[in-house]
């Protein structure tokens, strides 16, 4: 069982679309998040859920929307798709937002490449 | 092979050496630290963390290094080989979220 999954794998898609990327786990996590990583490999937080609840926002534009319809599930929504958002999307979990040791690893799932055209 | 001081971005390292990594942190604040592995086409896996109260943790053929005096973080690879082949983050925990270092791809020479 892949204790982080995100679908679709790939994504490609034309400029000015709406697209979704869903992702669930199954390690019985409270908090999870979406990061987005560059050409160059960079890794950015964007988003962050403990129990449903947004935590962090790292000024994300508004074209992007997180839905967590349970703890188990934070999907992301992208409007208005631009060409700058071609990058590879990665979903995480970790067990508590904050804590000691194993409770802050945060476990990836294998990312969402978007491409826009 | 050894990236010595500054973070370089690469590093080529012969197979059955030691690999070293080196990572600069930037918040005298962070109480926790990660090293991920990523391996292409997959999501960053965890190797080892360390807390902020210890200077030295050690797993099955890897050991990270912690010198907050100068917020330097080393991930010490021992007998490298060809399935070591992968880009390493050093992570920093602090606010409620973790802060990657810009990676290191480690290319192992058969």
């Amino acid at each position: 069982d892949t204790a982080v999954s995100q679908t679709p794998k790939y994504l490609v898609t034309q400029m000015g679309n709406d697209k979704s990327i869903k992702c669930e786990q199954n390690l019985g996590h409270d908090t999870m998040y979406w990061y987005k990583q560059d050409s160059k490999k960079f890794l950015k937080i964007m988003f962050s859920y403990n129990n449903k609840e947004l935590i962090i926002n790292e000024t994300v534009p508004n074209r992007f929307s997180p839905k967590s319809p349970d703890k188990a599930h934070l999907n992301l929504h992208i409007n208005s798709l631009e060409l700058g958002d071609s990058a590879v999307y990665f979903c995480a979990s970790s067990q508590d937002l904050r804590g000691d040791g194993a409770k802050n690893i945060q476990y990836f799932g294998a990312g969402t490449r978007l491409s826009v055209l | 092979g050894e990236s010595v001081g500054l973070h370089l971005p690469t590093l080529s390292v012969q197979e059955g050496d030691n690999s070293i990594i080196n990572c600069a942190y930037s918040n005298s604040a962070s109480d926790y630290f990660i090293w991920y592995k990523q391996e292409s086409g997959k999501g960053p896996q965890f190797i080892i963390d360390i807390r902020s109260n210890m200077d030295k943790r050690q797993g099955q053929r890897v050991t990270v290094l912690l010198n907050k005096t100068v917020k330097h973080l080393s991930l010490q690879i021992a007998a490298t080989q060809p399935g070591d082949s992968a880009v390493y983050f050093c992570a920093e925990s602090n606010d409620y979220k973790l802060s990657f270092g810009a990676g290191t791809t480690v290319t192992v020479r058969a």
